[in-house]
């Protein structure tokens, strides 16, 4: 059964803290996985990852994928309180078409 | 852990025929529920938020008439897509916010609705 399964569901840290989110994933035909930030009206997009061992970085975010194991980690460096909300994981596979899977999306609080 | 659970995961239908989506929240209540849709370029666009036991709040833009939502308990909300057109294809996904918090919440695994 294809799924995608995020780790921790939640997570409180201290201001400056990194912070270290997980993603795994089983589905057919991987195409691509994407991290959101849960804020405001809906999820904001945060990286596409379609290649193993490639690091993506905006600011303190980054995110890396290992297509081998099957998972990526999304980390936050110095983190602030900004950065409080939920990230969503979603994976791309191919089935009769796109078809996504959503994990269920981790609840990070970071605290003065 | 918290699991909400989103059903069917992929669903066809005919044009003019209408089909039902369900969001359980599966080990905690979720007095608020939320619905999403997904659009290219990989943007979630907030549709409604639902409220056990009262009417939706939806957003701008959203036709209340033909994405109907109803959350009569406190694990379970419905959005119901009326005669559908190909244009409603796509992803749909809803979360539910855990009873008593005003943060934490939890997505369902997305559906899928293809209109022919």
């Amino acid at each position: 059964e294809d799924k995608v399964v995020q780790s921790p569901l939640s997570l409180v840290v201290h201001e400056g803290d990194t912070v270290t989110l997980n993603c795994s994933y089983e589905v057919t035909n991987f195409r691509s996985l994407l991290w959101y930030k849960q804020e405001k009206k809906a999820p904001t997009f945060l990286f596409m990852l379609t290649s193993s061992g490639i690091e993506k970085k905006s600011g303190r975010l980054s995110s890396i994928l290992d297509k081998k194991e099957l998972f990526s980690i999304l980390n936050i460096t110095a983190t602030q309180t900004g950065d409080s909300a939920i990230y969503l994981c979603a994976v791309l596979g191919l089935v009769t078409g796109n078809q996504f899977y959503f994990g269920t999306g981790t609840s990070l609080t970071v605290i003065p | 852990g918290a699991v909400v659970s989103q059903h069917p995961s992929r669903v066809i239908c005919k044009s003019g025929t209408s089909v039902k989506i369900e969001c359980r929240s599966l080990d905690f209540q979720a007095t608020t529920m939320f619905w999403y849709r997904q659009f290219p370029k990989k943007s979630l666009m907030l549709m409604a938020t639902s409220n056990e036991g009262s009417k939706a709040t939806y957003e701008q833009g959203v036709e209340k008439d033909k994405f109907l939502i109803n959350h009569a308990s406190l694990t379970l909300s419905t959005l119901t897509v009326t005669s559908a057109h190909p244009e409603d294809s796509s992803f749909y996904i809803c979360s539910a916010r855990v009873r008593g918090t005003n943060t934490e919440a939890f997505f369902g695994q997305g559906t899928r609705l293809t209109v022919v």
